[in-house]
């Protein structure tokens, strides 16, 4: 099992409605989880921390569900600008700490 | 945004050339991340600094020689790369102990002949 699993997608998106996706997790002991955002051809940039209960910064929340071992992220009245990869991270624990592990990403295209 | 910067952006290198990869990073942040993006794959680490002093070497090839001068600058020396080493090579910066709040420069697509 991958440590770190996203549905690559492409979720397709009307403008205005809402998406949710998931990334799940392998390490039970892990603590800190994180999204990020990338734009087609750019660098990821940090979207949101993960916390335990939950985030929300606008439109997007992220939640943690630690028994399924899981984060999600949801968008609500989607952008065209919000057409971007995500990438769930996690950080170590133990002697893996202050390192992330990635997932492939989950790629969302928002249409008009 | 310069926060973090990357040079070159793009770079073409035969098998037996020698190059190197500039990272600089103008945020105060004591630790920086080399990873590697494949396509449809998760970023790999690749190797970790922290306060100038490697702390990951993710079974990394020898062909990739990494260098940290001082907090602000690291470099890839790459020598006699294999075709399947063609990527992005990003490179990140963070304060020590806020490994999750990355902050990314834009890449070097590298691409071996």
């Amino acid at each position: 099992r991958k440590e770190v699993e996203q549905d690559p997608g492409p979720f397709n998106v009307p403008e205005g409605a809402t998406v949710a996706f998931n990334c799940t997790y392998s390490n039970s002991a892990s603590q800190s989880f994180f999204w990020y955002r990338q734009d087609c051809r750019k660098e990821p940039k940090l979207l949101m921390s993960v916390y335990s209960s939950g985030n929300e910064d606008g439109r997007f929340t992220a939640q943690l569900n630690r028994a399924s071992q899981y984060i999600s992220l949801l968008i609500r009245d989607s952008k065209l600008s919000d057409s971007a990869t995500y990438l769930c991270a996690v950080e170590g624990v133990g002697d893996s700490w202050g390192k992330l592990q990635f997932g492939a990403g989950t790629q969302v295209v928002v249409t008009p | 945004e310069t926060g973090v910067t990357q040079t070159p952006r793009h770079l073409v290198m035969g098998m037996t050339n020698k190059k190197s990869l500039k990272c600089e990073q103008h945020l105060g942040h004591n630790a920086m991340y080399w990873y590697k993006q494949s396509a449809k794959k998760p970023l790999e680490l690749m190797f970790v600094y922290n306060f100038k002093e490697q702390t990951e070497n993710n079974s990394v090839p020898s062909r990739f020689s990494p260098e940290c001068p001082n907090s602000s600058h690291l470099f890839l020396h790459l020598h006699t790369l294999q075709p399947e080493d063609s990527a992005l090579y990003l490179c990140a910066s963070s304060v020590k102990g806020l490994a999750g709040q990355q902050f990314f420069g834009p890449g070097t697509r590298l691409t071996v002949l």
